[in-house]
């Protein structure tokens, strides 16, 4: 069965620190990655998506993910967090095959100190 | 910009009462998804819905179920509720197709809570 995994449960960091959240999923075929956050009191929304081709994706508001296949990673980074990055960090990855659901990892909490 | 409406933020139910959750997607989107999210377990996929009148069991169906009578309404439907289903539910929509790579769109959430 796939499954995800976050290592971080929560990341504290100063503003202007860089981010790296840590995302590994347990599949052997070819996957769809995604990362998505949810501001404090907002709904779950899209960072960015991998599905074929460059590894290294832009995202909204500075993010970037790399997925690296032989590691089966996809981490998230941020060179220089703001504190308006406070949220929550989904990590979420589903097999490339039609008809296969999204399976979430625990969720990374990142806090942002002014 | 896509809007995926649930009904409540909030609500509280009692033991042994039938839930009824509403989302509501307004971009004729063809697949619905309903999540519960917990503290320290993530989102987890309870049901979805690839079409008027199917559904497919998720990964904790148990103790509930759903309705998909028209494309834009999904409903979540806790038959006798207890308190371990107090929780954070989550709807979603994705686009016409294959899903499984579809970004989905999530609804704002209901906070449930059984006492």
């Amino acid at each position: 069965a796939q499954s995800v995994s976050q290592h971080n449960h929560h990341v504290i960091l100063s503003e202007a620190a860089s981010l790296e959240l840590g995302c590994n999923y347990s599949y052997g075929g070819t996957v769809n990655l995604f990362w998505y956050v949810q501001y404090p009191g907002q709904h779950l929304q899209l960072l960015l998506k991998y599905f074929s081709g460059d590894p290294l994706v832009k995202g909204i508001k500075g993010f970037e993910a790399e997925f690296i296949k032989s590691k089966f990673s996809f981490n998230l980074r941020k060179p220089s967090v703001q504190w308006s990055d406070t949220a929550e960090y989904f990590c979420a990855v589903n097999a490339q095959q039609a008809g296969t659901a999204l399976i979430f990892g625990k969720g990374t909490t990142l806090s942002v100190s002014s | 910009d896509v809007k995926v409406t649930q009904s409540s933020r909030y609500l509280v139910k009692r033991t042994g009462e039938k839930v009824f959750l509403e989302c509501v997607q307004d971009m004729d989107h063809e697949n619905m998804f309903w999540y519960r999210q917990d503290p320290g377990l993530g989102l987890r996929l309870i049901y979805f819905s690839y079409d008027v009148k199917m559904k497919e069991k998720g990964d904790i169906p148990e103790g509930y179920s759903v309705s998909r009578e028209k494309k834009e309404r999904f409903s979540l439907i806790l038959e006798s509720a207890s308190t371990n289903q107090t929780s954070m539910y989550l709807c979603a929509s994705s686009p016409t197709g294959d899903f499984s790579n579809q970004p989905q769109h999530f609804g704002d959430g209901t906070r449930l809570s059984i006492l």
